[in-house]
């Protein structure tokens, strides 16, 4: 069985600021990990996932995200935010295309 | 290409009232699956299926049905409302495909429902 944690439920951040959001899993077996991203009101998209490889992942939308298989983690990570950031962003762990088990969401609100 | 949808986007019942919430992609998915969203728990998995006339439980699949007929359709039911139903449900489709997996899932736009 999977399970996802996410480390803060609520971000507030300047425009213009980096971001960070934290990811914790835990997983007997090797995984997938996503990051989804929902607007105001709509469904969840696609930012970016890992499946092997380099453990440092770009995304759409400028967003990237380090995969550390020592801590469990999958830490998600933005240079530089802008007003069309604020949503809410999922953290989710699969080890097949069917499945997924997501975190509880970190609002992210991003202010000028 | 519509992507996956879903019919429809509110609905209000009263408790034992049952209904069909309608979902349909048109990407030749083999693998589609109902999740709920509720305030503070993320999405959780109530029922998927990996290809027609294939379907199996999630976490949290009391209180609903499901069944795939077609590779484009897969609705989902609510037998007997509940006011612990209410929430935001989401459809979403993936691709099979050989070899390794990891193919993302594609959303629909959800289905606010209310229970009263």
């Amino acid at each position: 069985a999977q399970s996802v944690t996410q480390l803060d439920s609520q971000v507030p951040v300047f425009e213009e600021a980096p971001v960070e959001l934290r990811c914790n899993y835990s997983s007997s077996v090797s995984v997938y990990l996503f990051w989804y991203v929902q607007y105001p009101n709509q469904g969840l998209q696609l930012l970016l996932k890992y499946l092997s490889g380099s453990t440092l992942v770009k995304g759409i939308n400028g967003f990237e995200a380090e995969f550390n298989k020592s801590q469990t983690s999958f830490h998600l990570r933005k240079p530089s935010v802008h007003i069309s950031d604020t949503a809410e962003y999922f953290c989710a762990v699969s080890d097949n295309d069917y499945k997924l088990s997501f975190g509880a969401g970190t609002t992210v609100t991003v202010r000028a | 290409n519509a992507g996956v949808t879903q019919t429809p986007k509110f609905q209000v019942l009263k408790t034992g009232q049952s209904m069909t919430l309608q979902c349909a992609q048109d990407m030749n998915h083999e693998y589609m699956s109902w999740y709920r969203q509720d305030p503070g728990m993320g999405l959780r998995l109530i029922h998927y299926s990996v290809g027609a006339g294939i379907t199996d439980q999630g976490e949290v699949p009391n209180g609903y049905n499901v069944s795939r007929s077609t590779t484009e359709d897969f609705p989902l039911r609510l037998l007997s409302a509940a006011p612990s139903q209410t929430s935001v449900y989401f459809c979403a489709s993936s691709y099979r495909g050989g070899g390794t997996g990891g193919h993302e899932q594609y959303f629909g736009p959800g289905t606010r429902l209310t229970v009263t």
